[in-house]
């Protein structure tokens, strides 16, 4: 039952920049759109999360639609270690009797080759 | 990273035995989750603490039993299990719900 919807599989060269979309078009007002990564068989690892604004941290840019029915992900100057599978998760900002838990879709496997 | 850690990281079990999985955070964090992931699905959350108060099941069988002894730790023990439980347990832990939730590396369960 995830919200979004992501494209299976995606390939980048080393050193440029990977573009990793999201679509969310049911998101509401009040959640917010969380990305994590998964390195095959560890556990997810956060990477950044945005409500309305557009988010950069020192792994990684997030930049949503204005009408947040869409979102990408930027890794600036993808490596070999960024391979992973990219997760996009919306979540709500305060909970209203609902569950914790995030709910994962299939996500994108991002290869990233030298 | 250090701030879960999960012990230990591969774990092979008889259906008959009773085993632990243990969970520690170092973040401060105050809520604790178990996930589980089988190979070729999606995570699915088993239980949520919050303040070492269990504040969800996930309609996770009996064969499973956490335990919150504070907010630092998290167990799940583990009895009679199946082989079709054999997957990927995975630990996080949130300053409270519904913040940002960081992962342990897991324990790679596999079931004989």
């Amino acid at each position: 039952d995830a919200k979004t919807t992501q494209p299976p599989s995606m390939d980048c060269a080393e050193g440029r920049a990977a573009n990793l979309p999201c679509n969310h078009s049911t998101i509401s007002g009040n959640e917010y759109v969380y990305w994590y990564r998964q390195i095959h068989s560890q556990g997810p690892q956060y990477i950044i999360h945005g409500l309305k604004n557009n988010e950069t941290n020192e792994m990684a840019s997030l930049i949503i639609t204005e009408d947040r029915k869409s979102s990408t992900l930027i890794l600036p100057h993808a490596t070999l270690r960024d391979t992973a599978v990219y997760y996009c998760i919306v979540r709500p900002i305060r909970t209203q009797g609902g569950s914790e838990k995030l709910v994962f879709g299939k996500g994108t496997k991002l290869t990233v080759n030298p | 990273e250090t701030g879960v850690t999960q012990t230990p990281r591969h774990l092979v079990m008889g259906m008959t035995n009773k085993k632990s999985l243990k969970c520690e955070q170092h973040l401060g964090h105050n809520a604790m989750y178990w996930y589980k992931q089988s190979a070729k699905k999606p995570l699915e959350l088993m239980f949520v603490y919050n303040f070492k108060e269990q504040t969800e099941n996930n309609s996770v069988p009996s064969r499973f039993s956490p335990e919150c002894p504070n907010s630092s730790h998290l167990f799940l023990h583990l009895h009679t299990l199946q082989p079709e439980d054999s997957a990927l347990y995975l630990c996080a832990s949130s300053r409270a719900g519904l913040d940002t939730q960081y992962f342990g590396p897991g324990t790679r369960l596999t079931v004989l």
